[in-house]
């Protein structure tokens, strides 16, 4: 039980290009999802927090018109990578919890790799 | 700023011995502590979250130990596989730092057949 999928694994496109990945809980309801991004050889750095039905909490640093976050039902959430240059290619990956509460184990989906040329 | 650190950064062991290592954490303001397993190409599994000083969780021949007081978490492997070759992450909950947790760099672990 407990299965995240995100999609795509692996993305490539020019600078400018606005990117969406998906994130959905499939046999639970997530009720709180979270975006993470991984530098090389760096720890998963939490991005934002997303709660069905309201705004995201960004983390310090990430901006909110770059990174957009849409939590509009309980099983999926999307991260909009917008007019994306070099320096947003990293690898980003989701969780998902059923209880929002930080007592709770997180499920992962498997990443996203975006290389922006 | 909240601080998690994991030590041995990575650590290669022979097929068949045990091995632990080392999540430190802030002493003050603890709520929860998770261990996750990310194998390479796979998704990070959720191994264990504790809350208790003085927990001990067991998974297998995995078991973690915590002590919020000292601010220290240990990771355990008894007789380890090929299978157990994974990084190793954990993650530090707050009180007052609502859903979200706080992970470490990892332990990289690899076992030789």
């Amino acid at each position: 039980g407990a299965v995240v999928s995100q999609h795509p694994s692996r993305v490539i496109c020019k600078s400018g290009t606005s990117v969406k990945i998906e994130c959905r809980s499939l046999d639970f309801q997530a009720t709180t999802m979270f975006w993470y991004r991984q530098f090389p050889k760096k720890s998963l750095m939490l991005m934002a927090t997303s709660n069905e039905g309201s705004k995201a909490t960004y983390e310090q640093g990430v901006e909110k018109d770059k990174f957009l976050i849409n939590h509009a039902s309980l099983t999926l959430s999307t991260l909009t990578v917008t007019s994306a240059h070099p320096e947003d290619s990293s690898f980003y990956i989701c969780s998902a919890t059923n209880r929002g509460a930080s007592n709770q184990p997180q499920h992962f989906g498997d990443g996203t790799r975006l290389s922006i040329l | 700023i909240l601080n998690v650190e994991q030590s041995p950064q990575s650590l290669h062991v022979q097929e068949g011995d045990s091995t632990n290592f080392t999540c430190s954490f802030p002493s003050s303001n603890f709520y929860a502590l998770h261990w996750y397993r990310w194998e390479t190409a796979k998704s990070p599994e959720a191994l264990f979250v504790m809350t208790l000083n003085g927990d001990e969780k067991k998974k297998g021949r995995i078991s973690a130990t915590l002590n919020t007081k000292e601010g220290y978490s240990y990771l355990y492997i008894k007789g380890s596989q090929p299978e157990d070759s994974a990084t190793y992450l954990c993650a530090f909950a707050a009180y007052s730092s609502a859903s979200k947790i706080i992970f470490g760099s990892g332990t990289r672990l690899s076992i030789r057949p």
